[in-house]
């Protein structure tokens, strides 16, 4: 089955600084790849996903790469903010059965 | 629309007891499924369903059973309890079963409040 490995568990960047999380898969079938972003004791929330036919995707702040010969792919997101501290995860899909998350990044945004 | 609801919030439970953990969803998703979710192990699929009548198991599936006899609901029953069981569950829904289908959208899952479920 997919195997997804999310580094680094934990991240912490000054606010106003660039942010990224990358995540390896390892199933070259799959093909969508979505990231959600979790705050404490709440729902996974999608904030971006990518598929297989696109290399990058940007949604305002947020952005998604992804490298199909290296199977990896990462998150972007410039000009941290406060709202921006969270938990996020990688995920990776190729058919039918369910998505396989990577383990989890905090992400802190020190003021 | 009430979108993925679930029930209880939190559940209490002793060893070798069993309960039903509610999920329904009104968007007429034909894709249901179960994670949990543990501190440091990310989502975990536990079980999955692409339409009524039809379910199959994800990567932790032991000790969970599931059906699917309505499109809107998807309950997931912990048959005997056990404290390695202790955990947050998830439900999730998407419109199609596949990535690629429905229009390219159809993946996007969209997940439930969750219930913590404490096993003593």
């Amino acid at each position: 089955g997919e195997n997804v490995e999310q580094h680094p568990s934990t991240l912490s960047v000054q606010e106003g600084d660039s942010a990224v999380i990358k995540c390896t898969y390892s199933d070259s079938a799959s093909n969508y790849f979505p990231w959600y972003k979790q705050e404490l004791g709440k729902r996974p929330q999608l904030i971006i996903d990518i598929r297989s036919n696109v290399g990058e995707k940007k949604d305002q702040r947020i952005a998604v790469t992804l490298n199909k010969t290296a199977k990896h792919f990462s998150l972007h997101i410039t000009e941290t903010q406060p709202e921006d501290s969270a938990v996020y995860f990688c995920a990776a899909r190729g058919g039918a059965d369910g998505l396989t998350f990577g383990k989890g990044t905090h992400l802190i945004i020190q003021p | 629309n009430a979108g993925v609801t679930q029930t209880p919030k939190f559940q209490v439970l002793k060893t070798g007891q069993s309960m039903t953990l509610q999920c329904a969803q009104d968007m007429n998703h034909e894709y249901m499924s179960w994670y949990r979710q543990d501190p440091g192990m990310g989502l975990r699929l536990i079980h999955y369903s692409v339409g009524a009548g039809i379910t199959d198991q994800g990567e932790v599936p032991n000790g969970y059973n599931v059906s699917r006899s309505t499109t809107e609901d998807f309950p997931l029953r912990l048959l005997s309890a056990a404290p390695s069981q202790t955990s947050v569950y998830f439900c999730a829904s998407s419109r199609a079963g596949h990535p690629g289908l429905a229009g390219g959208r159809g993946e996007t899952q969209y997940f439930g409040p969750g219930t913590r479920l404490l096993v003593l």
